[in-house]
């Protein structure tokens, strides 16, 4: 069975530019969350999706978006990029939408603003 | 809003000695998930737990709901476990509403 897997690895971006970063599920998983880890931050809740609909966010400004598509795979779009978005960013998947299920990780996709 | 900490933040201890890594949190939660993060990033999900204890290899997890407070207990330690092991907690809202995290605590495991 796949895991999680995100896209690109790694990507640089200059202040202002927008990001697109991409995440595909485990197979049978509905729910898919981001993270942000950035430095001396720790990891961070930024956004939750599940059944192609947007359930909940974190504490994060609204130039961070998304969606997830029906295949259930997601992007994470940030605009108006600033310096102190580089980061490691997270995805993870679970089946159904409780709060008791296991979430399963990719490696992230480490994002560095210039 | 939940308040997860982490205890120690950093620990370095020689290879066969047994580890413990605590975690408390402020406000009832419906899991307690115990995650494994090594220097590429990648996080692996090392056990979910609600109550009671959970066994898997070397690695038990323990957590005390009333006290709101679990135990990472790794036996026989290994370089390999060198790590950063990660608390963090769903809601208890019933829905996801995302996990809340611990800081992390760094483990080197020396020879």
């Amino acid at each position: 069975e796949a895991g999680v897997t995100q896209s690109p690895t790694h990507l640089i971006k200059t202040r202002g530019q927008q990001a697109t970063l991409r995440c595909s599920p485990i197979s049978g998983h509905t729910s898919v969350y981001w993270y942000q880890q950035a430095l001396g931050l720790g990891l961070q809740f930024l956004l939750w999706y599940d059944e192609g609909e947007e359930r909940n966010r974190g504490n994060f400004p609204p130039r961070f978006s998304g969606r997830q598509f029906p295949n259930y795979s997601s992007e994470l779009n940030v605009n108006a990029l600033e310096l102190e978005d580089s980061a490691l960013y997270l995805c993870a998947s679970s089946w159904g939408d409780r709060s008791n299920q296991p979430q399963h990780f990719g490696d992230g996709t480490r994002l560095s603003i210039l | 809003k939940n308040e997860v900490e982490q205890s120690p933040q950093n620990l370095t201890a020689q290879e066969g000695e047994f580890i413990t890594i605590n975690c408390s949190y402020s406000v009832g939660i419906s899991a307690l998930h115990w995650l494994q993060q090594h220097p590429g990033g990648g996080i692996v999900s090392l056990f979910m737990l609600s109550s009671g204890k959970k066994k898997h290899g070397r690695l038990i997890a323990t957590i005390n709901i009333q006290e709101k407070h679990s135990s990472l207990h790794i036996t026989a330690s290994h370089p390999r476990d060198s790590a950063v092991y990660i608390c963090a907690v769903s809601g208890s809202g019933g829905g996801a509403d995302g996990l809340t995290f611990g800081k992390g605590t760094h483990l080197i495991i020396q020879p």
